[in-house]
């Protein structure tokens, strides 16, 4: 097991709703990545979080929001819910140095958007 | 152009068997490469990083082409537990790149 936890596991909510959803990072590491993994696909990027600021965002609107605290657990919201947004959410953590860029996920969250 | 590329699959193998995985990416300033695993419905696991001089564990073995930016993962002698969805990771601009996966099943 890698030591990365989510929650919750699964959630159900209807269009234009929020949701937040929690991550906590394997101990040690100071860096949380969030991604979307929609069937079929391979995960895509939303947002990185390092020393509670963002650090790099991918192709996603600003509904898409995110906080990191100082234990380096981390937040992602999701405002106005869309239909599309049903996907699993992964949340990787990692130490941030030089060279190293290995990221361990945690079991993700499976959110439908009904 | 999809910045990583992976062969679509899905590959069915017996168990036994030699299988291998290309991937191709975009971006010729990255520097980290990975292959990840992911079973149903479950998160991605690191299988191994892919370097230069290429590496091995165990069964599979990892090679690196900078020049073709293309990746590659050989996996010898297939196990039923082998079967999963193997993700092909290049770093970007602080996040990781992932192809859309190549499912293998291995077969008794």
């Amino acid at each position: 097991e890698t030591g990365v936890t989510q929650s919750p596991t699964h959630l159900i909510k209807t269009r234009g709703q929020q949701v937040t959803l929690r991550c906590s990072s394997q101990s040690g590491h100071n860096t949380v990545s969030w991604y979307q993994q929609a069937l079929g696909q391979g995960p895509q990027f939303i947002f990185q979080y390092y020393r509670e600021e963002e650090n790099g965002r991918g192709n996603f609107p600003p509904r898409f929001s995110g906080l990191q605290f100082p234990n380096y657990s981390s937040e992602l919201n999701v405002n106005a819910l869309e239909l599309d947004d049903s996907a699993l959410y992964l949340c990787a953590s990692s130490y941030r140095s030089t060279g190293e860029k290995t990221q361990y996920f945690g079991p993700g969250t499976r959110l439908l958007v009904l | 152009r999809k910045e990583v590329e992976q062969d679509p699959g899905p590959f069915n193998v017996p168990e036994g068997a030699t299988v291998a995985f290309n991937c191709t990416y975009s971006n010729s300033a990255s520097q980290s490469f990975f292959w990840y695993r992911q079973d149903c419905r479950k998160e991605p696991k690191l299988l191994m990083s892919v370097y230069s001089s290429g590496n091995e564990d165990g069964r599979f073995t990892a090679q690196l082409n900078r020049a073709s930016q293309y990746i590659s993962l050989l996996i010898r002698d297939s196990k039923l537990s082998d079967s999963a969805t193997y993700l092909c990771v290049v770093d970007g601009n602080n996040d990781m790149r992932f192809g859309a996966g190549t499912r293998l099943t291995v077969k008794p």
